[in-house]
Formats: C-alpha cells, structure tokens, sequence
C-alpha cells in the first residue's frame, strides 16, 4: 500500500527567507506526486505535480519540487517565502497503474511566515 | 474550469440521524472521490467511484456508504450519524491523464 510521510507538523519562517517542505513516500511503482495547498477557510488547489520527465517540476506562485527515486523524496521548495504563503500544505502520492488512481495524501505541514 | 460543487457547505446533525452529502461535477469525470480532513490526520479516503453504479472502499468506509447512479454526482451516505463523523468532507474528481485531483469547498458537518 502506498504511503505519504511529512515529517514537519509545522514550520515557522521569517517573510524572504527560504522555504524547503520535505515529503517521503511509499509507492511500488512510478508514482504520480503532487503537493497541494490550503489556505485557511479554502479548498485544496494544486501547486504542481510530477509525472514523468524531469525530475525538477514548477509550480504555481514560485514553488518548485525535485522528485528524487534514490530517496524516495519530492520535496518542496520556495527560494524566498511571502507572507500569503501561510497554509497548510500536503504531500500526495497518486497510482500510476490502476484506473481508480486513489491518491494518498501525508498529514500535512502548517506553515507559519512571521513578518 | 472544472467545477466540483459540495451542496452543503455547513451541516448540524443530531447522533442517530441519516446525512446526505452531495457532490456535482460538471466535467464528465469518471474518477470521483470522498475524504474527510480532521486536523493532524490529513486527507483520509473514505470511498470512490471509477464509474456510474460502481464503488470502492477506501482506507476508513466504516459507517458511511455513497450511491452513484449517474455520472455527474456522487453522494455520500452516513446512516446513523455518530459523533465521531464530526469532520470536514470533501469531494475531488481526478484528471485520468495527469492524476490530478480537483476538490469541491468542502462540507463541514457536526454532529451533536
């Protein structure tokens, strides 16, 4: 069975500095990956997802991902964080080889930007 | 866009009492899916649906059930409401080429 982890509950940074959200799963084949957001009181929208190709994905409002097989990581990166930036943002692992395509999310990272 | 609407976006219940959630689609979407989101849980897959008249069970079916009889909504089913079913529900459809998934606002039920 596939799994997710994000091992940071919460993270605190300072607006401008640098962001890095790790995610770790667990899928037997190549997986679909994605990093979703939620801003408080909204919905969940999709910051980027990989697939297939580079490893180096972009996404929306400057965040970008590397997914890495030797490490089994897709971790999520901003080089300088603004303070709409505070959400809670989920990691997801989605299978590539079924026609249901369930996705399995990990428990999420609140992020904190202090001004 | 895609657009996936949750009828009840705030829902009080009474222990006991049988809850419909509803979900519409306006895609043609096969894939369509039911999480709950509790704080420090994440998403949890409660059921899904690659097809009308088909379904699933995801990692925590336990006291809910869901009917799709036609393509476009896929309901959700809580028979007797405990109060345990306290939570935020939500509804996706997923894009069958990237995987991607789309999420209605969410139905946050209490259940008293």
């Amino acid at each position: 069975a596939q799994s997710v982890t994000q091992p940071d509950i919460h993270i605190t940074v300072s607006e401008g500095a640098s962001l890095e959200l790790r995610c770790n799963y667990s899928y037997g084949a190549t997986p679909y990956l994605f990093w979703y957001v939620q801003s408080p009181g909204q919905g969940l929208q999709l910051l980027l997802k990989y697939f297939s190709g580079d490893t180096l994905v972009q996404g929306i409002k400057g965040f970008e991902a590397e997914f890495k097989r030797s490490q089994s990581s897709f971790n999520l990166r901003k080089p300088s964080v603004h303070w709409s930036d505070a959400a809670e943002y989920f990691c997801a692992v989605g299978e590539s080889n079924t026609n249901a395509g369930k996705s399995t999310f990990g428990d999420g990272t609140t992020l904190t930007v202090k001004p | 866009d895609v657009k996936v609407t949750q009828s009840s976006r705030y829902l009080v219940k009474r222990t006991g009492e049988k809850v419909f959630l509803e979900c519409v689609q306006d895609m043609d979407h096969e894939n369509m899916f039911w999480y709950r989101q509790d704080p420090g849980l994440g998403l949890r897959l409660i059921y899904f649906s690659y097809d009308v008249k088909m379904k699933e069970k995801g990692d925590i079916p336990e006291g809910y059930s869901v009917s799709r009889e036609k393509k476009e909504r896929f309901s959700l089913i809580l028979e007797s409401a405990s109060t345990n079913q306290t939570s935020m529900y939500l509804c996706a459809i997923r894009d069958l080429n990237t995987g991607e998934l789309f999420f209605g606002e969410g139905s946050r039920l209490t259940v008293l």
